[in-house]
């Protein structure tokens, strides 16, 4: 929202195509990690999450794909509309009991 | 009515100057937090809330404080404002007791800029 894009990766789509945003973690030890999407002007609203049990999870039009080895995690949109267009924050948690550390977030702009 | 309401939502104050920001939530959740957002810089936890009687420092707390009035507030407070506290900070809340990690609802934000 607002400014907060400033600075940010960005990536630039054609709408109709699939969108892939990349997120490097840095606790090896996360068990829990979600995606968010920041529309400009509101708070970051939650896409879809995965647990490090798994490597990969699909939601409506999303699919997260984890890769624990080199600490990497990945949101697939497939068919980007240009309601995509927003900040993503990728967010990890050690466990249940500990607060989401956020990454620093891509920005999709979707080309009509 | 929004889950999660900040007040206020848009604040220009002085250098010096206290100021209180206010978060409330009707998702009946045990769990809350203040984060700030930073462009560039993704958000940073500053003070997160388990349940009223539980407050702990986040990643970058010198310079605020915070008071968990009651299950469904949590208000942030800047004693001093410096300019460099310029930033959008939002409140988020999550249910607790599963031992699984929730997605957190947030609330619209509070622009603060210090003069």
């Amino acid at each position: 929202g607002e400014n907060v894009g400033l600075h940010l990766p960005t990536l630039s789509v054609q709408e109709g195509d699939n969108s892939i945003i990349n997120c490097a973690y840095s606790n090896s030890a996360s068990d829990y990690f979600i995606w968010y999407k920041q529309e400009s002007g509101k708070g970051p609203q939650f896409i879809i999450d995965i647990r490090s049990n798994m490597d990969k999870r699909q939601g409506q039009r999303v699919t997260v794909l984890l890769n624990k080895t080199v600490k990497h995690l990945s949101l697939q949109i497939a068919a980007t509309q240009p309601g995509d267009s927003a900040v993503y924050f990728c967010a990890e948690a050690y466990s249940g009991n500990t607060p989401l550390v956020f990454g620093k977030g891509t920005r999709l702009s979707v080309i009509a | 009515d929004a889950d999660v309401t900040q007040t206020p939502r848009n604040r220009i104050t002085k250098t010096g100057k206290r100021i209180m920001l206010e978060c409330s939530q009707t998702k009946g959740h045990d769990r809350m937090y203040w984060y700030r957002q930073d462009p560039g810089l993704g958000l940073r936890l500053i003070y997160y809330s388990f349940d009223v009687k539980d407050i702990n420092k986040g990643e970058i707390s010198d310079g605020y404080s915070v008071s968990r009035q009651a299950q469904a507030k949590f208000s942030l407070s800047l004693e001093s404002a410096i300019p460099n506290q310029t930033a959008l900070y939002f409140c988020a809340t999550s249910e607790s007791g599963t031992g699984d990690v929730d997605g957190y609802t947030f609330g619209s934000g509070t622009r603060l800029t210090v003069v």
